[in-house]
């Protein structure tokens, strides 16, 4: 069974400028979430998608944004990049966003460098 | 609102030598606690979760990790180190709140580096 997987593993891009990531999650899993890794503020959630629906957001600009397709891919995106927007982005899917012991997994990440 | 603080930024152990990582959590309600695993340039591999049940918890790669509620702790053990086990160790905790409404978010540790020597 595949994993989650995150294209592209690495992206260089300029201030000012948008990038788009994608996330394909396990097959079955329905459930999607976004995680921003740095080395100063760890890993914070970013948003939360089931059934093309935003469930949760955390707390970051309106610059970043989300969504999720029927097939359950899920992109996000971020507008106007600056310097601090390099990170590690993580995808994570799970099964279902219900109560119980879904526990979730990860993609390998995206490596985003803004310069 | 809901945290998890892991005390030690890094934990030095000889191979062959038990290992311990410390988490403790706090929550308003049923903790639901996961650790995972990090190597370099990677993402997250989960190792193992507590949910209810047994305080004592088994995962993988001869990972176990034990709850104590009085404690509120969630430490990772494994009886014998390997070097392959050096790595960045997060640990975890479900939104109890958003879980109600179905939500899936995860709140974690600063992290621990492990460090397993020869």
């Amino acid at each position: 069974k595949a994993g989650v997987t995150q294209t592209p593993r690495y992206l260089i891009k300029t201030r000012g400028q948008q990038v788009t990531l994608s996330c394909s999650p396990i097959s079955g899993h329905r459930s999607v979430s976004w995680y921003q890794q740095t080395p100063g503020q760890g890993l914070q959630f970013l948003f939360e998608y089931f059934s093309e629906t935003q469930r949760n957001k955390g707390n970051f600009p309106g610059r970043f944004s989300g969504r999720q397709f029927s097939n359950s891919r899920s992109e996000m995106n971020v507008s106007t990049l600056e310097l601090g927007d390099s990170a590690l982005y993580l995808c994570a899917s799970s099964f279902t966003p219900g109560p119980m012991n879904t526990e979730a997994f990860f993609g390998q990440g995206t490596r985003l460098t803004v310069v | 609102a809901q945290s998890v603080a892991q005390p030690e930024d890094q934990v030095n152990v000889a191979e062959g030598n038990p290992l311990t990582v410390k988490c403790t959590y706090s929550v308003s309600g049923n903790p639901y606690l996961f650790w995972y695993v990090q190597y370099p340039n990677r993402g997250l591999q989960f190792l193992l979760k507590y949910i209810t049940g047994d305080n004592l918890v088994k995962g993988s790669y001869g990972f176990e990790a034990e709850f104590n509620k009085s404690q509120t702790s969630f430490h990772l053990k494994k009886p014998s180190a390997l070097v392959s086990d050096s790595a960045l160790y997060f640990c975890a905790v479900r939104d109890v709140v958003l879980l109600t409404g179905g939500g899936n978010k995860l709140t974690f540790g600063t992290g621990t580096q492990l460090k397993v020597e020869l």
